[in-house]
């Protein structure tokens, strides 16, 4: 089983300030997936990145895979009340298996 | 138009009984999955079919048998509850062999309660 570990557990920030979510594995990915989950809703998926270095932007969220495959980032800039949610970081390999790890909960304040 | 959808949404129930949760997207995808959220958050891949066809099978009790009618469709039927299968359990889709690039779509989730 591949073990994916993201930090921090819990985030609970002011509106308008930035965030990081990091997620760390001592395994080699073929490709990351950020999803995101509303409470009492199932995940949607963020971005998929696949190549060691990358970085993709999506508005004011930017993701970054580590050139090894090992870990990823996710970074909110000026977080507004609808980023609030669980973050999660999910990887695979060639069995075609998703791994999840424990999810970030972050919360924006108004 | 719901993609992936799943009934029921809360299920309580008592220690000992048999119940399964239905799943059905209409999204033409060929692969279809089942996970497990726990209290913790953390969500662990239980069974995935494609075209019909079992291809992961993790290591899951006996009592959970996943079933699948036609692709569209995936059940799961878990015999004999015990309190520690008190979870949220989401059924998912992809488009084809559920490879590394490809996005699952998540239903609503179903709220199991074993009392």
């Amino acid at each position: 089983t591949q073990l994916l570990e993201q930090s921090p557990q819990f985030l609970s920030i002011q509106e308008g300030e930035n965030l990081t979510v990091y997620c760390n594995s001592s395994s080699v990915f073929s490709s990351l997936q950020w999803y995101r989950q509303e409470p009492g809703e199932g995940p949607v998926l963020l971005v998929t990145v696949v190549t060691g270095g990358e970085v993709k932007k999506l508005k004011r969220l930017t993701f970054q895979f580590g050139d090894a495959r090992k870990d990823s980032s996710l970074h909110i800039t000026a977080a507004q009340p609808g980023d609030t949610g669980l973050y999660l970081c999910a990887g695979s390999s060639n069995d075609y298996k998703l791994s999840f790890g424990a999810g970030t909960t972050v919360t924006v304040r108004a | 138009d719901t993609a992936v959808s799943q009934t029921p949404k809360y299920l309580v129930t008592q220690m000992g009984n048999d119940k399964s949760i239905k799943c059905e997207q209409n999204l033409g995808h060929d692969t279809m999955y089942w996970y497990k959220q726990d209290s913790k958050k953390f969500l662990k891949i239980m069974f995935s079919y494609n075209n019909k066809e079992l291809i992961i099978n993790e290591t899951v009790p006996n009592r959970f048998s996943p079933k699948s009618p036609d692709k569209a469709h995936l059940n799961l039927h878990i015999n004999s509850l015990e309190l520690g299968d008190s979870a949220v359990y989401f059924c998912a889709s992809s488009p084809l062999a559920g490879g590394p690039k490809e996005t699952q779509y998540f239903g609503p989730g179903t709220r199991l309660l074993v009392l």
